[in-house]
C-alpha cells in the first residue's frame, strides 16, 4: 500500500525567508504526487502535481516541488514566504492508475509565518 | 467559476442520531469522492462514485452509506452517530478522462455531542 510521510508537524518561517516542506512517499511504481494547501475554514486547494516528465514542477502562488526518485521525495519549496502562506500543507499520492481513484494524504505540516 | 458545493457547512448532532451530508460537484464532473478529516488528522478517503456507481471504497464505516444521483450530486448518510464521527467531511469532484485533478469543497463540519 502506498504511504506518505511528512516528518515536520509544524514549521515556523520568517516572512520573506525561504521555505521547504518535506514529503517522502512509499510506492512501487512511478507515483502521482500532489501538494495541497488548506487554509483555515477552507477546502483543500491544489498547489501543484507531478505525473511524469520534468522533475521540477511549478505551481500556484510561487510554489515549486522537485520529484527525486532516488530519495522517494517530493519536497515543496518557496523562495520567499508571505504571511498569507500560513496554512496546513498536505502531500498526497494518487492511487489507481492513470485515472486515479483516490488520494493518500500525509499527516500535514502546519506552516506558521512570523513577522 | 463554479466550485464544489457542500451543504450544510456546519452540523451538530447528538449520539445515535443520523446525518445527511450533500455534495454538488462542479458542472460536468462525473466523479465524486468523500474524505473524512478528524481533528488534527490528515484526510482519509471514504468512498467514491463514477457515473452514479460506486467506484472505490476506503475506510468508510458500515454505519455510513453514500450514493450519487442522476444529476451527479452525492449524499453521505451517517447513522447511529458516535462521538468519533466528529470531523470535517470533504467532498471532491473530477472529470473522468481529465484524470488527475480533484477539486475540493469547503467541507461540512460535523460535531457529534
Amino acid at each position: 500500500a502506498q504511504s506518505v510521510t511528512q516528518p515536520d508537524i509544524h514549521i515556523t518561517v520568517s516572512e520573506g525567508a525561504s521555505l521547504e516542506l518535506r514529503c517522502n512517499y512509499s510506492y512501487g511504481a512511478t507515483p502521482y504526487l500532489f501538494w495541497y494547501v488548506q487554509s483555515p475554514g477552507q477546502g483543500l486547494q491544489l498547489l501543484l502535481k507531478y505525473f511524469s516528465g520534468d522533475t521540477l514542477v511549478q505551481g500556484i502562488k510561487g510554489f515549486e516541488a522537485e520529484f527525486k526518485r532516488s530519495q522517494s521525495s517530493f519536497n515543496l519549496r518557496k523562495p520567499s514566504v508571505h504571511w498569507s502562506d500560513a496554512a496546513e500543507y498536505f502531500c498526497a499520492v494518487g492511487e489507481g492508475g492513470t485515472g486515479f481513484q483516490k488520494l493518500v494524504f500525509g499527516t500535514g505540516t502546519r506552516l506558521l509565518v512570523s513577522p | 467559476a463554479a466550485g464544489v458545493i457542500q451543504s450544510p457547512r456546519h452540523l451538530i448532532k447528538e449520539k445515535r442520531e443520523t446525518a445527511t451530508l450533500k455534495c454538488y460537484p462542479i458542472p460536468r464532473h462525473d466523479t465524486v469522492y468523500w474524505y473524512q478529516q478528524g481533528p488534527g488528522q490528515d484526510p482519509q478517503f471514504l468512498i467514491s462514485f463514477y457515473e452514479k456507481m460506486q467506484s472505490d471504497k476506503g475506510s468508510i464505516p458500515d454505519r455510513f452509506s453514500a450514493q450519487q444521483f442522476s444529476d451527479y450530486h452525492s449524499e453521505l448518510n451517517m447513522s447511529s452517530l458516535e462521538l468519533g464521527d466528529s470531523a470535517l467531511y470533504f467532498c471532491a469532484s473530477s472529470l473522468s478522462g481529465a484524470g488527475e485533478k480533484l477539486f475540493f469543497g469547503s467541507g461540512t463540519q460535523l460535531s457529534v455531542l
